[in-house]
């Protein structure tokens, strides 16, 4: 099955822009969808398709794409988007079968 | 509004079988083209993606599960239900359920339900 690789932690001083990479093989074929997590919550969608918001999700948020990698970026990042991220695609097996990143802590100075 | 609310035991022996029932509102599972997933979450590790079940009663494991899991659906109740045999400590982890979209997206996602497995 598929792998999909996050840097474990990356941190962006308040109002800075940061970007967040998730590398796999199933990114050739597939878009990442991304997830923010806060601390004892459930994961909420932030990014899925080529660069589509869930309503309510703030503009800063954006994803891109370009051959094995998926990128999240935090355009102006706050203090509320301190939290874990992680990317998800479907497998590259070939199946509809789903694969999660490793996730990403960003901490916001 | 789509919600999803998971519910099962908090507590479960070594070996003993796992039943976790997902009960969702907002949407159809009957409707073409959805599909509910099951996905967990040790304590302070990342997601794992377990198993999906669509509308047209297809169900899908993680490769490295699937000996030990079931997905079944009743629509009528609104509930998707993942059974999980022969669970271990290394089992103990946050279960959620969550509807897949059209583009493959992981949205909503239930509150989770934590499950410790100790003797």
């Amino acid at each position: 099955s598929s792998e999909l690789t996050q840097d474990p932690a990356v941190s962006v001083a308040l109002g800075q822009t940061v970007r967040i990479t998730c590398q796999g093989d199933s990114l050739r074929s597939y878009y990442a969808s991304w997830y923010q997590q806060k601390p004892g919550q459930a994961p909420v969608l932030v990014i899925y398709g080529k660069n589509n918001r869930p309503s309510g999700i703030p503009d800063r948020f954006s994803g891109s794409s370009s051959g094995n990698t998926a990128s999240l970026t935090i355009t102006g990042a706050q203090a509320e988007d301190e939290a874990d991220y992680y990317c998800n695609s479907r497998d590259s097996s070939g199946n509809p079968q789903f694969v999660f990143g490793t996730g990403t802590k960003v901490t916001v100075l | 509004q789509v919600t999803l609310r998971e519910s099962g035991p908090a507590l479960v022996k070594p070996t003993q079988t796992l039943t976790l029932t997902c009960t969702f509102s907002g949407f159809s599972l009957s409707t073409s083209g959805m599909c509910v997933s099951w996905i967990r979450q040790p304590p302070g590790k990342a997601l794992e993606w377990l198993a999906l079940i669509d509308w047209d009663d297809d169900k899908y494991y993680s490769t490295s599960l699937k000996t030990r899991l079931t997905i079944s659906k009743d629509t009528s109740k609104n509930q998707v239900v993942l059974t999980m045999t022969n669970m271990d400590p290394v089992d103990t982890a946050t279960y959620y359920c969550a509807r897949i979209g059209r583009a493959a997206e992981f949205d909503p996602w239930g509150q989770g339900t934590l499950v410790t497995v100790s003797s």
